[in-house]
């Protein structure tokens, strides 16, 4: 199957400073993930497309400074939310699709970071 | 881009019962459509998708239905059971690397 591994699972962190997020695939090679956040009790809105070896692409109205993307390499995808504020605290999680080259079907989603900013 | 509506956003149905939920989608080269479970606090799972060159698709209890004129399809359950209760999502993209349009969510309950 398609595994993706996002780490950690839980964060708390203090106003003003910066968390960094991971996402993984285990078992295939993604050049493109995506970053999604979810509030509560709502869908998940997509906040930018990670490439491998280029710029992230954001949604509008998703702030590239605030939210850093890097895809270094084609199995680990990091968001770093900067100078994280209260209303930043919500539940980000990735996915990745394992392309048709390599058996891929459908995308995978990772386990999601509950990020509480106080 | 891609708009994708669903309905309703709650359901409750008894065990046993049958339960739809409807999607809609705005662009017409869309070619994958994805449903996803996700309970509370945990990552969305893959339950069944359909690709546009089908028209109907079944895995157990779950179908799902694509009406590409009419730019709708549908997630069917039968003989729902409480472990059923969650919240689902529609989706549709391109195929691809493009990316998933999600629905809004129907948080479906099944009373024992």
């Amino acid at each position: 199957g398609a595994v993706v591994s996002q780490h950690p699972s839980r964060v708390i962190c203090k106003s003003g400073t910066s968390v960094k997020i991971e996402c993984r695939s285990l078992d295939f090679q993604a050049t493109t993930m995506f970053w999604y956040r979810q509030f509560p009790k709502k869908s998940l809105m997509l906040m930018a497309t990670s490439n491998e070896g280029s710029k992230a692409t954001y949604e509008q109205g998703v702030e590239k400074d605030k939210f850093l993307i890097n895809h270094a390499s084609l199995t680990l995808s990091t968001l770093t939310v900067t100078s994280a504020h209260p209303e930043d605290s919500s539940f980000y999680i990735c996915s990745a699709r394992k392309p048709p080259g390599q058996g891929g079907y459908g995308y995978t989603f990772g386990s999601g970071t509950r990020l509480t900013v106080v | 881009g891609e708009n994708v509506e669903q309905h309703p956003s709650t359901l409750s149905v008894q065990e046993g019962d049958s339960a739809v939920i409807k999607c809609t989608y705005s662009d017409s080269a869309s070619n994958y459509f994805p449903w996803y479970k996700q309970e509370l606090g945990k990552r969305p799972q893959l339950i069944i998708d359909i690709r546009s060159n089908v028209g109907e698709k079944k895995d157990q209890r779950i179908a799902v239905t694509l009406n590409k004129t009419a730019k709708h399809f549908s997630l069917h359950i039968t003989e729902t059971q409480p472990e059923d209760s969650a919240v689902y999502f529609c989706a549709a993209s391109n195929s691809g690397y493009s990316t998933l349009t999600f629905g809004k969510g129907t948080m479906l309950l099944v009373s024992p």
